[in-house]
């Protein structure tokens, strides 16, 4: 079937580390996106690429990097320069035209501990 | 600037009422407005859809929702709530982000419980 895969669902962060969340979708879909979910903050845009070897920052973009090496994949790296990395992170795509539906992976719980 | 407002954080309904979620946005053109739901500790999935046309839209799971451009908003109903509709709700605009279309700004989310 197709869809967005976010590997893994849980992760545990000790301080200085940096950790890598993976994203693959087979959707052929261009555009990509990372978004840091907070309780009561709603979805933050971290980073989008609308097409392989380039990439946007969004909102929140500081302690975070991504590459778009291909068209299926988008790793999220959260650094050891984010302060506060303990969220929820969803990965979604879709084809960049505006308006077009943007589908979701199912997410990865990220804890420092 | 773009932004999505649902003025209200969480919402109780009891098992077989209506419901109607909120949502306001701020948008200088005309929006491309969505509703996604998110059950606990999962990603999100597409309610509906406006771009244009009819301003009554129909989704998945029996919710349907009008854009009213003279109010700017877009709430989501349901006739009869059942209890599998407890969850979070998130309204989304279209934007013109950065240059790029396509990226879309999110509201804070309303949660809904429903009460048997």
């Amino acid at each position: 079937d197709g869809g967005i895969t976010q590997s893994p669902k849980y992760l545990f962060r000790k301080e200085g580390q940096n950790v890598t969340l993976s994203c693959e979708q087979n959707l052929n879909h261009d555009a990509m996106y990372w978004y840091r979910q907070d309780p009561g903050q709603g979805l933050r845009l971290i980073y989008y690429s609308q097409i392989v070897n380039d990439f946007q920052k969004g909102d929140i973009a500081e302690g975070y990097s991504v590459s778009r090496e291909k068209k299926e994949s988008f790793p999220l790296t959260v650094t050891s320069a984010q302060k506060n990395p303990t969220a929820f992170y969803l990965c979604a795509s879709k084809q960049p035209l505006l308006g077009n539906t943007i589908y979701f992976g199912e997410g990865s719980w990220l804890t420092v501990v | 600037a773009q932004s999505v407002t649902q003025p209200d954080i969480h919402i109780t309904v009891s098992e077989g009422a209506s419901l109607e979620l909120r949502c306001n946005y701020s948008y200088g053109a005309t929006p491309y407005l969505f509703w996604y739901v998110q059950s606990p500790g999962q990603g999100l999935q597409l309610l509906l859809k406006y771009f244009s046309g009819d301003t009554l839209v129909q989704g998945i799971k029996g919710f349907e929702a009008e854009f009213k451009r003279s109010q700017s908003s877009f709430n989501l109903r349901k006739p009869s709530v059942h209890w599998s509709d407890a969850a979070e709700y998130f309204c989304a605009v279209g934007a013109n982000y950065g240059g790029s279309q396509g990226n879309l700004i999110f509201g804070k989310g309303t949660k809904l419980s429903v009460k048997p």
